[in-house]
């Protein structure tokens, strides 16, 4: 199975500063056929299910605010939230969707205000 | 608008049955294969199954295989999870979520519903 590492854990940005949240998989997820990476970014809130925020490593989903930005460099892959809300306090899970099922996340990085 | 409300969750003893399902409106049902994906107290999101848009193809994480059973009903626009044999540790909430294109099954999930807690205890 494909397993997928982010980092940090945990991270507390200011106000308006940039956020950067990585996460590495164990195997390409590029297909050569079609030259997209199959990976999605997630945002959950308490007591919320997830928002798809990033398909295709780096296609936001719609209504996303283009604040969220998403990047591929070989086997990382990188979630950037250019000038930090409040409200995006939040988990973040990266998903890779490559292969045939299982559809493994990465162990979420949780995201705070400084 | 799409939605997805997920149902029967509970609490449940261990050995137990249990059986969710998730009914889906506002898009084509029959053209998306689904999912489930369950989130213990406290913990990450684990990914636990996927349907194909007619349910011929069916697939399972390891720690559920043989005790899980997904399945769905095209003419209802649901999907069930039949879980058996419940452990303390399938202790979640559980999540059905839309795969984000039509016919396939390797798409991010682009909707997801509220969810339903299952609590496996004596």
């Amino acid at each position: 199975d494909i397993v997928m590492t982010q980092s940090p854990d945990s991270l507390a940005v200011s106000l308006g500063e940039r956020a950067t949240i990585n996460c590495k998989s164990s195997q390409s997820l590029l297909e050569s056929s079609n030259n997209n990476n199959y990976l999605a970014w997630y945002q959950q809130k308490p007591g919320q299910p997830p928002k798809l925020l990033i398909k295709w490593a780096s296609n936001r989903d719609s209504g996303v605010p283009d604040r969220f930005s998403g990047s591929a460099s070989g086997t990382d892959f990188t979630l950037t939230i250019s000038h930090l809300q409040a409200e995006d306090v939040a988990v973040y899970y990266c998903q890779q969707y490559y292969s045939n099922p299982p559809f493994t996340f990465g162990q979420g990085t949780k995201l705070e205000i400084k | 608008e799409v939605q997805l409300l997920e149902s029967g969750g509970g609490l449940v003893q261990p050995g137990g049955s249990l059986r969710l399902s998730c009914a889906a409106s506002g898009f084509t049902f029959s053209s998306y294969a689904m999912n489930w994906v369950r989130q213990a107290p406290g913990k990450g999101l684990e990914w636990v199954s996927t349907i194909s848009v007619s349910g011929v193809n069916t697939y399972y994480a390891d720690s559920v295989k043989g005790r899980f059973t997904i399945s769905r009903d095209n003419s209802k626009n649901t999907i069930y999870l039949q879980m058996n044999s419940l452990r303390a540790e399938d202790t979640a909430v559980y999540y059905c979520a839309k795969c984000g294109a039509a016919y396939g099954v390797r798409a991010a999930g682009d909707f997801w519903g509220q969810g339903t807690l299952v609590t496996v205890s004596s």
